[in-house]
């Protein structure tokens, strides 16, 4: 199993660009996030899906679009890239089990820097 | 969801035991306790995570009093790989069907030492 993996790893976009990651993810998991992590700060959630066809805000949603055409793939978009969106973006997914398990599992991140 | 407050570094030596504490006050009823450990250019990778009492897996123990505003990580005898953030969350204890939030905060900055 190859887990959550994403697509590209790194990207340098001028201002006003625009751009999608691409986030698979091979456990036939339900739930989808996407996060974005700042220098010396922790995660701050942006979009999340509990399911295909689904998608729901995070903390952090604007400047952002997703989309959950397939279960096992969750993209994020940039419609139309800012400096302030310059960050490492980490996808992770999660199983819906009986018992509220919290584990998610991450991707190893997009570093995107936008200029 | 209940705000988290843990120590902003610590440093240890090989072969100690590490204690981690976070105090979560506000924590409700349903939340669970959650602890992710995240190395630099990886994404966060799942520790454990308690309700009550004591939490033990292969990699740590958590323990969290009977009134649930505090959690400490123990990890048995540190190595150098052990050198990483480590973040403490509660999590919002909500019904299957949604969606499990976590929320992050600046986390602990664990240097092991030799």
């Amino acid at each position: 199993n190859a887990g959550v993996t994403q697509t590209p790893k790194f990207r340098v976009l001028k201002t006003g660009q625009s751009m999608t990651l691409l986030c698979a993810q091979d456990m036939n998991h339900e739930y989808m996030y996407w996060y974005r992590q700042d220098p010396g700060m922790g995660l701050r959630l942006i979009h999340y899906s509990v399911g295909e066809g689904t998608t729901a805000k995070g903390e952090v949603p604007d400047g952002y679009n997703v989309s959950r055409l397939k279960k096992q793939n969750f993209l994020l978009g940039l419609e139309s890239a800012a400096p302030s969106q310059t960050s490492v973006y980490f996808c992770a997914s999660s199983s819906r089990a009986e018992y509220p398990s919290y584990e998610q599992y991450f991707g190893p991140g997009t570093r995107l820097t936008v200029t | 969801l209940a705000k988290t407050t843990q120590p902003i570094s610590m440093d240890s030596y090989e072969g100690q035991e590490v204690n981690i504490t976070c105090s979560h006050n506000n924590i409700a009823t349903n939340d669970y306790i959650t602890w992710y450990q995240q190395f630099p250019s990886q994404g966060p990778r799942f520790i454990i995570q308690g309700y009550k009492t004591k939490v033990t897996n292969e990699v740590a123990s958590l323990f969290i009093p009977a009134d649930r505003k505090s959690s400490t990580l123990s990890l048995p005898r540190v190595s150098l790989s052990d050198t990483a953030v480590y973040y403490c969350l509660v999590a919002s204890g909500v019904s299957s069907g949604s969606a499990r939030q976590l929320t992050f905060g600046s986390g602990t900055q664990l240097t092991v030492l030799p």
